[in-house]
């Protein structure tokens, strides 16, 4: 167990549909960071948030919004889902300087 | 832009022997980099990671080297297990506020019995 909790695991949903993703990070860590990791596109950084702060974005689409909460915790909101939208959501957390510890990962699948 | 590759794909090795992979980043600004593995079905986990002021790290039967001339990093590890089976990630990053760790597509490492 990483410390950093994702749910849910799996995922399935239509087209056109809206979906929550969420994370609990590591205790003690204030950065939460959202990652995409599909089959040919690797790891892909989509935004960070600090202290509730959104801090950096990366490719993340229009139809894709997040936020950190005042406990830590963070969720991403995918909306008008397409079948491209299909992939697996990380979640990490980190301290100031350091490495991040990553979650077990959402496997979202658009059908 | 910025971008972290790896040079293979694929590294299969026979159990016991050392692995090294290998990986090119192209950001000079980057300070920190790091060596992930990830397992299936589960998130990426930390290896070990190197301050852009070293040349080489060493952790439990494993070795970053980091060579900042050519902007490469490689990930040695020693008496390759069955368990060291996994798809590794070197990642890059400039320390700050706003950090971010960039990843490289990934190498399978496959370990032959």
């Amino acid at each position: 167990d990483s410390g950093v909790t994702q749910t849910p695991k799996h995922l399935i949903t239509a087209t056109g549909q809206r979906v929550t993703l969420r994370c609990s990070p590591r205790s003690g860590d204030l950065s939460v960071y959202w990652y995409q990791q599909s089959l040919d596109q690797g790891l892909q950084f989509l935004i960070q948030y600090y202290n509730g702060e959104e801090r950096a974005k990366g490719n993340i689409l229009e139809r894709f919004s997040a936020q950190q909460f005042p406990d830590l915790h963070s969720e991403l909101n995918l909306s008008s889902l397409e079948l491209g939208d299909s992939a697996l959501y990380f979640c990490a957390s980190s301290r100031i300087r350091g490495g991040y510890t990553f979650g077990s990962g959402t496997r979202l699948t658009v059908v | 832009g910025e971008s972290v590759g790896l040079h293979l794909p694929t590294l299969s090795v026979q159990e016991g022997d050392n692995s090294i992979i290998n990986c090119a980043y192209s950001n000079s600004a980057s300070d920190y980099f790091i060596w992930y593995k990830q397992e299936s079905g589960k998130g990426p986990q930390f290896i070990i990671d190197i301050r852009s002021n070293m040349d080489k790290r060493q952790g439990q039967r494993v070795t970053v080297l980091l060579n900042k001339t050519v902007k490469h990093l490689s990930l040695q590890i020693a008496a390759t297990q069955p368990g060291d089976s996994a798809v590794y990630f070197c990642a890059e990053m400039r320390t700050g506020a706003n950090s971010k760790l960039t990843f490289g597509k990934g190498i399978t490492l496959s370990v032959r019995p």
